[in-house]
């Protein structure tokens, strides 16, 4: 079955302890992305990777971190969390990412204390 | 950049009443302008798409229609049903950073 899996799906930490969010695909999609959902603020682009090795700054990319070492997988690192990152995120990939369709995680939801 | 203005935040229809839901965009260069669907609780899924290079498209109930001289693109939704309940975004493409999303709009269908 084709899918995006992120984990975890729930987490709750506390300020400054770092985390990783990761993201695997098995449909062999170039494209890959993250994104933060917020009430009233809608998705935003936080890092996306065109191919492997190269990653590059959406919208909101500080305090995050990415890498893109194999195509499958691209992991989300918060080195030091803070209550502001508390969030909604979402995994996407895509084999055509200006022109088709983006297949979304579950989601991962963070609490930062 | 591309910017996304999407409207309204909110919806609240009747049960077999249509729904419309506008987004503007601001980049000219955009070709690709999409609909997710996002349940609650759930992930955002593609509904229906369009490209620049037709004026309207339709799959059963939903329809999306393209203005590219105002910039402006609609999702239509008609007969709407309880489960069309859910936050509808719009995006438009840019290039190098696929798709950029509007805000979304929660739309409720009372039976």
């Amino acid at each position: 079955e084709a899918q995006v899996t992120q984990n975890p799906r729930y987490l709750i930490t506390v300020t400054g302890k770092k985390l990783t969010v990761t993201c695997s695909q098995n449909m062999n999609h170039e494209y890959m992305s993250w994104y933060r959902q917020d009430p009233g603020l809608g998705l935003r682009q936080i890092y996306y990777s065109m191919n492997v090795e190269v990653t590059d700054k959406g919208d909101v990319p500080e305090g995050y971190k990415v890498s893109r070492k194999e195509k499958r997988n691209f992991p989300l690192i918060l080195e030091s969390p803070s209550p502001n990152q508390t969030s909604l995120y979402f995994c996407a990939s895509s084999d055509r990412p200006n022109t088709g369709e983006l297949f979304f995680g579950e989601g991962s939801r963070l609490t930062v204390l | 950049g591309e910017n996304v203005e999407q409207h309204p935040s909110t919806l609240s229809v009747q049960e077999g009443d249509s729904a419309v839901i506008k987004c503007t965009y601001s980049d000219s260069a955009s070709n690709y302008f999409p609909w997710y669907k996002q349940e609650l609780g759930k992930r955002p899924q593609l509904i229906i798409d369009i490209r620049s290079n037709v004026g309207e498209k339709k799959d059963q109930r939903i329809a999306v229609t393209l203005n590219k001289t105002a910039k402006h693109f609609s999702l239509h939704i008609t007969e709407t049903q309880p489960e069309d309940s859910a936050v509808y975004f719009c995006a438009a493409n840019q290039a190098g950073t696929a798709l950029i999303f509007g805000k979304g709009t929660t739309l409720s269908v009372s039976s």
